[in-house]
């Protein structure tokens, strides 16, 4: 679906270097989304956006940070990669919030060596 | 802290047969559950939700039930079909910012 794409699709860096993963939307939906998924957890929310300039922390967002100058963008920094960073993000987006249809990117695999 | 409890992990059915996945949440908030369904290698997707004023909903092979007293719901796919293997997720949402997803249930058709 082309209307959430997500860059780069796969990553590989190393331990201590910053990484930014992006996200963009053609909805113009107010809410966006950050998961990681990981074998046995599902996907877990590392922060959300209600609208652009307005962030939040989600379930995991130790170690991650974001922003959203504009409505269509929501990056994803990992300032110091770990190995445990080692995950599929997926962004999502939604007109009305998580109590409502998310639409999810095609997911970036990142390893961390 | 909340959570959502998903089970089975992994369920296997001859083709033709139903599955049965069950969720349990403890959030007393949550007012929302959707289902995702996640194909290999692909993104997770919407398959059917439920709302907490209503107990049940079909959508032609899919069924979802609610039991907001004992805090559980679960999805039913009748007369599975090789193109219903894939991870199933399911989720509880308690606001427009909360949500929780289950673990998957990783399904497999049997031909």
């Amino acid at each position: 679906d082309a209307g959430i794409t997500q860059s780069p699709r796969y990553k590989i860096t190393e331990t201590g270097r910053q990484v930014t993963l992006m996200c963009h939307q053609t909805w113009s939906h107010s809410y966006m989304f950050w998961y990681r998924q990981d074998l046995g957890h599902g996907l877990r929310l590392i922060y959300y956006s209600a609208a652009a300039d307005i962030t939040d922390k989600g379930e995991v967002p130790d170690g991650y940070v974001v922003s959203r100058s504009k409505t269509e963008n929501f990056p994803l920094t990992l300032e110091s990669a770990t190995r445990s960073q080692t995950s599929v993000y997926f962004c999502a987006s939604s007109e009305q919030g998580a109590f409502n249809e998310q639409f999810f990117g095609p997911g970036t695999r990142l390893t961390v060596l | 802290g909340e959570n959502v409890e998903q089970h089975p992990s992994t369920l296997s059915v001859q083709e033709g047969d139903s599955a049965v996945i069950k969720c349990t949440y403890s959030d007393s908030a949550s007012n929302y559950f959707p289902w995702y369904k996640q194909e290999l290698g692909k993104r997770p997707q919407l398959i059917i939700d439920i709302r907490s004023n209503v107990g049940e909903k079909k959508d032609q092979r899919i069924a979802v039930t609610l039991n907001k007293t004992a805090k559980h719901f679960s999805l039913h796919i009748t007369e599975t079909q090789p193109e219903d293997s894939a991870v199933y997720f399911c989720a509880a949402s308690s606001s427009a910012s909360k949500i929780i997803f289950g673990s998957g249930t990783r399904l497999s058709i049997r031909p």
